[in-house]
């Protein structure tokens, strides 16, 4: 089966740095992507991991070991914009998904402390 | 450039009426993609069509069904509306049809059916 795991809610106040973890296990797994969904709006692309390591983009990191089935998102500097539900996505082969590319997580809903 | 675009926003129905829910991609793009996503969920997939072909299909009823037209926008109906229904309606967007693409996404249709 396919199956992805993150906490449902993480706190954190303005200024920190919070880490989002997520692990997996899915058949003809490709790739991990990270979207930010406000207020049950529009997922917004965050990163995309195809190989193992560090992504960077502005405040926002991801990284991926695909031997630990294990990555996970960097939120640095936190700001109130940040409240939100984030989620992570594996892609994976259409052949091992019924012909769906993208396998999402619950989602973690983030706070944002003054 | 727009992005996705979704409409309506918003719809209430009835038990057992008949719903048709429209997405237009990102200029371009040729590849559209269907999600439920039920409150406090992850979304999840429904369809995907590229060049006006169906690509893949999640595990939904057959009172779901969509299709897409030659200016590559989309229309998702379903049947018979149950209770359970009530989601909000997310059409993603993609260059292709590759695992590589990745994914973006509209405001989505909130539908609610009493």
């Amino acid at each position: 089966g396919q199956s992805l795991e993150q906490p449902s809610e993480v706190t954190a106040v303005e200024g920190a740095i919070v880490q989002i973890n997520c692990t997996y296990q899915t058949s003809g797994f490709y790739g991990l992507s990270w979207y930010q969904q406000h207020d049950g709006g529009a997922p917004t692309f965050l990163s995309y991991n195809g190989l193992d390591g560090l992504e960077e983009t502005g405040r926002f990191s991801s990284f991926l070991s695909r031997s630990d089935s294990y990555g996970y998102l960097l939120l640095q500097e936190l700001q109130m914009k940040d409240s939100a539900s984030y989620f992570c996505a594996v892609r994976v082969h259409p052949l091992y998904n019924q012909g769906g590319k993208l396998i999402f997580g619950q989602g973690t809903e983030l706070s944002v402390k003054p | 450039d727009a992005g996705v675009t979704q409409s309506p926003t918003h719809l209430i129905k009835t038990r057992g009426q008949h719903v048709t829910l429209r997405c237009s991609p990102i200029s371009g793009h040729k590849s559209v993609s269907w999600y439920q996503q039920v409150l406090g969920q992850g979304p999840q997939f429904i369809f995907q069509y590229y060049e006006k072909e169906e690509r893949g299909r999640g595990n939904f009823p057959d009172r779901f069904s969509a299709r897409q037209f030659p200016n590559y926008s989309s229309e998702l109906n379903v049947n018979a509306l149950l209770l359970g229904d009530s989601a909000l309606y997310l059409c993603a967007s993609s260059p292709r049809d590759r695992v590589s693409d990745t994914q973006y996404f509209g405001p989505g249709t909130r539908l609610t059916v009493l």
